[in-house]
């Protein structure tokens, strides 16, 4: 079955250090993006890519960094910049940015502080 | 003001009843959807809209373009409809999309 596969589910931090969320997508999507979700808020954009190796910042993309090598993977990395990392982490795909399609989701890494 | 917003933020009903989760906007939309975001975190395209009425098993969704206002209704609530429901724009501006808070639903056996 296609789908978004994120991992981890549960992923822990310590101070200063940097974590990376893995996202992977098998639908051969081209837009790839992360979002972060805290409570009693809308999700918020953190990072998109409409194609490999290209990608624009979010609306909140200080204190994170990706990458997209591969048109299945986008990695996100939570820097130690990140003052406030603690929040669920959701990443989804669709066909392409440009067009109104629906968004695919992964089931979100929850990101904790030590 | 939060340009999706979405009532009420809480929601419990018992078994069977009708069920109605209400979304507005204030900025120009190309479509409008509907999410399921299940109690473990996961998110599902419930809808895709941008005009009239969509129904889909128990869900129906409409949208009312002049009013920018959508509307969720379940019929027959069951207790694995319990999750929170995200109204989400496309907006046509700066072609981003724009979620809602969530309406957190809990329906009771």
């Amino acid at each position: 079955d296609g789908g978004i596969t994120q991992s981890p589910k549960y992923l822990f931090r310590k101070e200063g250090q940097n974590v990376t969320l893995s996202c992977e997508q098998n639908l051969n999507h081209d837009a790839m993006y992360w979002y972060r979700q805290d409570p009693g808020q809308g999700l918020r954009l953190i990072y998109y890519s409409q194609i490999v190796n290209d990608f624009q910042k979010g609306d909140i993309a200080e204190g994170y960094s990706v990458s997209r090598e591969k048109k299945e993977s986008f990695p996100l990395t939570v820097t130690s910049a990140q003052k406030n990392p603690t929040a669920f982490y959701l990443c989804a795909s669709s066909i392409s940015q440009g067009s109104p399609q629906p968004q695919h989701f992964g089931d979100g890494t929850r990101l904790s502080i030590l | 003001k939060n340009e999706v917003e979405q009532s009420p933020q809480n929601l419990t009903a018992q078994e069977g009843e009708f069920i109605t989760i209400n979304c507005s906007y204030s900025v120009g939309i190309s479509a409008l959807h509907w999410l399921q975001q299940h109690p473990g975190g996961g998110i599902v395209s419930l809808f895709m809209l941008s005009s009239g009425k969509k129904k889909h098993g128990r869900l129906i969704a409409t949208i009312n373009i002049q009013e920018k206002h959508s509307s969720l209704h379940i019929t027959a609530s069951h207790p694995r409809d319990s999750a929170v429901y995200i109204c989400a724009v496309k907006e046509t501006s700066y072609d981003k999309v724009i979620f809602g808070p969530g309406t957190s639903l809990s329906v009771i056996p």
